[in-house]
């Protein structure tokens, strides 16, 4: 079973704070990470992906990976309240055939101004 | 009209009617997606299309029939559904099936209830 497991939240920081959101995985042979928001009533949008260890800087968005320890984060400098919505976490394994791309349950992140 | 696009943004029916959803991708991508989105649960992968060939079908009850005419529009047919199918039903797109990022492109969402 491979799972990915993200703290449901919610998470509420103040307006211009760092917001961190968490995500673990549990194959070894994930190789791909992603992260989707999805405002309340609407579609996932990709907003981040990942595919090396280290840091990944896009804006006031950076993601982090450390395959050691299988955990994949994400930190948003500067938060607003247009950034409040559900995070979705997704990780890409592939084994012997067609990788497969498995989502967490979603953090929920409230910024109140 | 740009992206993916689905159709009806809400549907509610009985369990004994027959209904349909339908997408349609703007984004010249070769492999489209259903997955349903329950409440408090991860979303759940149903199908997969590859250049119009279905190439997963994860374990899902027969009264959910998948339809691929050609690589930009696709169908989901529901008949005889239960209480437990309510939840939405989301349509996605990606360039490739086989492409190491697989970066899903997803639409607005039919919202299905089942009385």
């Amino acid at each position: 079973q491979k799972e990915v497991e993200q703290n449901s939240g919610p998470l509420s920081v103040p307006e211009g704070a760092i917001a961190s959101l968490n995500c673990t995985y549990s194959d070894r042979g994930s190789q791909s990470f992603f992260w989707y928001r999805q405002y309340s009533g609407k579609s996932p949008e990709l907003i981040m992906f990942i595919y090396s260890n280290g840091d990944k800087e896009d804006g006031r968005f950076t993601a982090q990976l450390n395959k050691a320890s299988q955990y994949v984060s994400l930190l948003i400098r500067d938060s607003q309240p247009s950034d409040s919505a559900t995070y979705l976490c997704a990780v890409i394994t592939r084994g012997s055939t067609l990788g497969r791309l498995y989502f967490g349950r979603g953090t929920q992140l409230t910024v109140w101004p | 009209e740009t992206g993916v696009t689905q159709t009806p943004r809400h549907l509610v029916m009985g369990m004994t009617n027959k209904k349909s959803l339908k997408c349609e991708q703007h984004l010249g991508h070769n492999a489209m997606y259903w997955y349903k989105q329950s409440a408090k649960k991860p979303l759940e992968l149903m199908f997969v299309y590859s250049l119009e060939e279905r190439v997963e079908n994860n374990s899902v009850p027969s009264r959910f029939s998948p339809e691929c005419p050609n690589s930009s529009h696709l169908f989901l047919h529901l008949h005889t559904l239960q209480p437990e199918d309510s939840a939405l039903y989301l349509c996605a797109s990606s360039q490739d099936f086989h492409s190491f990022g697989e970066k899903l492109f997803f639409g607005s969402g039919t919202q299905l209830s089942v009385l």
